[in-house]
């Protein structure tokens, strides 16, 4: 199976920082890669599939990049809410593996 | 809106049984793959097992497999999930999930497993 990695593990960083969450993938996927957002005692919530395209209502500071087996998360400016673990998910094939998480604090 | 609301958690012992819920609305559930997602208690997420719209394709996690049963009843708009074996590590929030990628999920339910 192929296997997802995150990094880093944890980022703290200050509001209106620039934010980079990197994702691999142990063998390629194409775009066929999603991340999400879960806040502290939340549901996690989708913000990018397709490697790419955001999702509805999701802030345009969110954006994402990649294709094969490495992908990006970007925070163009980082802000209170922000705060929460990030994670990619693959959904190429089954199983449909979530990466460990990058948790984002505020400085 | 889209809603889904699982239930069938609780504690139970290792080797026991347990059958979870999710009952959807808002949508129409025989159109859609549903999904299953546990978290264990401060851990990241886990993807279960998904189900077509349909039930001919089903796929679980190695960590599941042969142990947990992935059904629906589309007639209801409901997905189950029969858990037998259950051991500690099974311990999590379970989520199910709309389509084989979010964006809706449910609130979750949650199982522990404990003597």
């Amino acid at each position: 199976d192929i296997q997802m990695t995150q990094s880093p593990s944890s980022l703290s960083a200050s509001v209106g920082d620039r934010v980079t969450i990197t994702c691999r993938a142990s063998q390629g996927i194409t775009n066929y890669l999603a991340w999400y957002q879960q806040r502290p005692g939340k549901v996690p919530k989708l913000l990018i599939y397709s490697a790419s395209t955001l999702q509805s209502g999701v802030p345009s500071r969110f954006s994402g990049s990649g294709s094969g087996t490495d992908f990006t998360l970007t925070i163009s400016s980082l802000q209170p809410e922000d705060v929460a673990t990030y994670y990619c998910q693959k959904y190429n094939s089954a199983p449909f593996t979530f990466g460990p998480g990058t948790k984002v604090d505020i400085k | 809106q889209v809603q889904l609301v699982e239930s069938g958690g609780g504690l139970v012992k290792p080797g026991g049984s347990l059958r979870l819920s999710c009952a959807a609305s808002g949508f129409t559930f025989s159109d859609y793959y549903m999904t299953w997602i546990r978290q264990a208690p401060g851990k990241g997420l886990e993807w279960v097992s998904y189900m077509s719209s349909g039930g001919s394709t089903i796929y679980y996690a190695d960590s599941v497999k042969g142990r947990f049963t992935i059904s629906r009843d589309n007639a209801k708009n409901s997905l189950y999930l029969q858990m037998n074996s259950l051991r500690a590590e099974d311990t999590a929030i379970y989520y199910c999930a709309k389509g084989q990628l979010g964006p809706d999920w449910g609130q979750g339910t949650l199982v522990t497993v404990s003597s």
